[in-house]
């Protein structure tokens, strides 16, 4: 089955403990993407990499690291969390930039 | 940069009825114009695209329309059902930057 997978899923935390969310996807999309959801300011890019070992800043960056080594994987990395990144977080994939994305399920993560 | 605003952020219709929510775009070279749906605690699902080439495409009850001289675009749902009520976000892209903009999404609520 074509799918977008991320872990954890839900995940509470203390500031200062490095975290990372993994997300997969098995389509062998090249173009692969984090957002994060907060209420009332709708879907914000975080990263997004266009392939394996591009990445590129999208416009919420700060406090936030990403890699690419393999085509299928692109796990976000949050060094030093704060609470401001409490969030609701996707991880999405598709063939090119300007195609369909497929999102994954969304790891909500609070930051104590 | 490209920027997309959508409007209304909240849409209430009556169960039946018709709804409509508009996006405009600022970047003439944008050609891709996605609407995705994202239901309550749930992933965005694409629903409905339309590239620059064509002015209005249709998908059962969905619709959507593109004015590339006044660069907006637009989501019409009729008959609307109770299954419709969701947030309802646009988003634009070009072949020339491989980024999807996204609007801030509309809450659309059907009321039985």
């Amino acid at each position: 089955e074509a799918q977008v997978t991320q872990n954890p899923r839900y995940l509470i935390t203390v500031t200062g403990k490095k975290l990372t969310v993994t997300c997969s996807q098995n389509m062998n999309h090249e173009y692969m993407s984090w957002y994060r959801q907060d209420p009332g300011l709708g879907l914000r890019q975080i990263y997004y990499s266009m392939n394996v070992e591009v990445t590129d800043k999208g416009d919420v960056p700060e406090g936030y690291k990403v890699s690419r080594k393999e085509k299928r994987n692109f796990p976000l990395i949050l060094e030093s969390p704060s609470p401001n990144q409490t969030s609701l977080y996707f991880c999405a994939s598709s063939l090119r930039g300007e195609a369909t994305q497929y999102f994954g399920p969304g790891t909500r993560l609070l930051v104590l | 940069g490209e920027n997309v605003e959508q409007h209304p952020s909240t849409l209430s219709v009556q169960e039946g009825d018709s709804a409509v929510i508009k996006c405009t775009y600022s970047d003439s070279a944008s050609n891709y114009f996605p609407w995705y749906k994202q239901e309550l605690g749930k992933r965005p699902q694409l629903i409905i695209d339309i590239r620059s080439n064509v002015g209005e495409k249709k998908d059962q009850r969905i619709a959507v329309t593109l004015n590339k001289t006044a660069k907006h675009f637009s989501l019409h749902i009729t008959e609307t059902q109770p299954e419709d009520s969701a947030v309802y976000f646009c988003a634009a892209s070009s072949d020339s930057n491989y980024q999807l903009i996204w609007g801030a999404g509309t809450k659309l609520i059907i009321k039985p």
